[in-house]
């Protein structure tokens, strides 16, 4: 299986503060990295697939970049409504994993 | 708008098999490319995916539940299925139905999930 590996597991940071979350896959997947979000008791909503495509509806400030291995999520103005938890996912290989999230606290 | 909504009993017995439908509103199970997903999430734990089902009805499985997971799919109703057989309290999670979109150079996410389903495996 693809292990992926996320950092920081949480982080505290403050309205309009520039947020970037890390994630490592364990094999190359080259693009195939789709991050979602995930607030407390409800279902993960996609954010960016396939590297750096935007959902649609999901607002500009997301922006997501990265190859093979390494990719990093950042928001770039920290918004009220994007205290969650974030994770990324890889769809290269079966099975399809998860990384374990990221919880953005506010600070 | 797609929605999507999972249902089933929230309390199985050990040993026993837990059984999960998602009913699809506002689109169709024989529309495409999609594929219909399960993903399960132990409490205060992370996503695992459990399968996923085409309209064929072709299917592929994760292979740590392979061996224990039948997901299928009923245009008919426009609802997929989840049999999970032989359940232990590993078992207990909230579980989600979710369509994958099939894009463009072999890219897969899912868009619509449904709210979610907890299911508790005790006796």
């Amino acid at each position: 299986d693809i292990q992926m590996t996320q950092s920081p597991s949480s982080l505290s940071a403050s309205v309009g503060d520039r947020v970037t979350i890390t994630c490592r896959a364990s094999h190359n997947i080259t693009k195939y990295l789709n991050w979602y979000q995930q607030k407390p008791g409800r279902a993960p909503k996609a954010l960016i697939y396939t590297t750096s495509n935007l959902q649609s509806g999901v607002p500009s400030r997301f922006k997501g970049i990265g190859s093979g291995t390494d990719f990093t999520l950042t928001i770039s103005s920290l918004q009220p409504e994007d205290f969650a938890t974030y994770y990324c996912q890889q769809s290269d290989r079966i099975p399809l994993t998860f990384g374990g999230g990221t919880r953005v606290d506010i600070k | 708008q797609v929605q999507l909504q999972e249902s089933g009993p929230g309390l199985v017995k050990p040993s026993q098999t837990l059984s999960l439908t998602c009913t699809v509103s506002g689109g169709s199970v024989n529309s495409g490319p999609y594929y219909w997903s399960w993903i399960r999430q132990p409490a205060g734990k992370e996503l695992q995916w459990i399968g996923r089902v085409y309209t064929s009805g072709t299917t592929r499985y994760n292979p740590s539940l392979e061996s224990r997971v039948t997901i299928s799919i009923d245009p008919s109703r426009n609802q997929f299925s989840l049999r999970l057989s032989a359940v232990t309290a590993a078992d207990t999670a909230v579980y989600f139905c979710a369509r994958m979109v099939i894009g463009g150079g072999g890219s897969f996410h899912w868009d619509y999930w449904g709210q979610g389903s907890l299911v508790t495996v005790s006796s």
